[in-house]
């Protein structure tokens, strides 16, 4: 299975602040990425797809980049409703993995 | 809009079957295929697999082969996921997931999560 290794585990930033997040594959996984936000007590919710495609009606200030091994979301201008749980997940090769999740908090 | 509807919580004990459901409306059912994946207890989230909502037709991860069973009502527009001999480690959240529109492997709409608890 690829091993998906998020960092960092929590994050604590400032309103207005840039964030990133990165995700890691244990292998090549050819962009074949995605980011999710879950948001305390809900379901997650497509933010990025293809490691950097916007679903839509995903606020622009989300964004994601990265090939090979190595990936990262970022998050500009954060806002207080950013506070939830991040996880990338690998869809390369059965089974699809994710990350095990990157919570963000407001300072 | 698009909406998954699970089914409510349940209480089970080791042993025991469970049947999860996931009504889907405001989109061909047998367009999208139907993921699953479980979220224990302040855990993160593991794919468990999914089905051809057009033939069918079940993939599972090698976590879930045996006691797992991915099935359709496909005049019902609903997935249901069945979890047979339960063991205390399958209590978790368990979410259903339509594919993307733009990739088939991700997930682009979520049901709100169906909770099973096992416990003697």
């Amino acid at each position: 299975d690829i091993r998906m290794t998020q960092s960092p585990a929590s994050l604590s930033a400032s309103l207005g602040e840039t964030v990133n997040i990165e995700c890691l594959a244990s292998e090549d996984i050819y962009s074949d990425l995605a980011w999710y936000q879950q948001k305390p007590g809900k379901s997650p919710q497509l933010l990025i797809y293809n490691a950097n495609s916007l679903q839509n009606g995903v606020p622009s200030r989300f964004s994601g980049s990265g090939s090979g091994t190595q990936y990262s979301l970022k998050i500009n201008s954060l806002q207080s409703e950013d506070v939830a749980t991040y996880f990338c997940q690998q869809y390369n090769n059965y089974p699809f993995t994710f990350g095990s999740g990157t919570k963000l908090e407001i300072k | 809009q698009i909406q998954l509807v699970q089914s409510g919580p349940e209480l089970k004990k080791p042993g025991e079957s469970v049947k999860i459901s996931c009504k889907a409306s405001g989109y061909t059912f047998t367009d999208y295929a139907m993921h699953w994946v479980k979220q224990a207890p302040g855990k993160g989230l593991k794919w468990m697999g999914w089905i051809n909502t057009y033939t069918g037709k079940p993939t599972y991860a090698d976590d879930f082969k045996g006691r797992f069973v991915f099935s359709l009502e496909a005049s019902a527009s609903t997935a249901n996921l069945q979890i047979s001999n339960l063991k205390n480690e399958d209590t978790a959240t368990y979410f259903c997931a339509r594919q993307g529109d733009s990739s088939p492997y991700v997930m682009d709409a979520w049901g709100q999560g169906a909770s099973v608890t096992v416990s003697s």
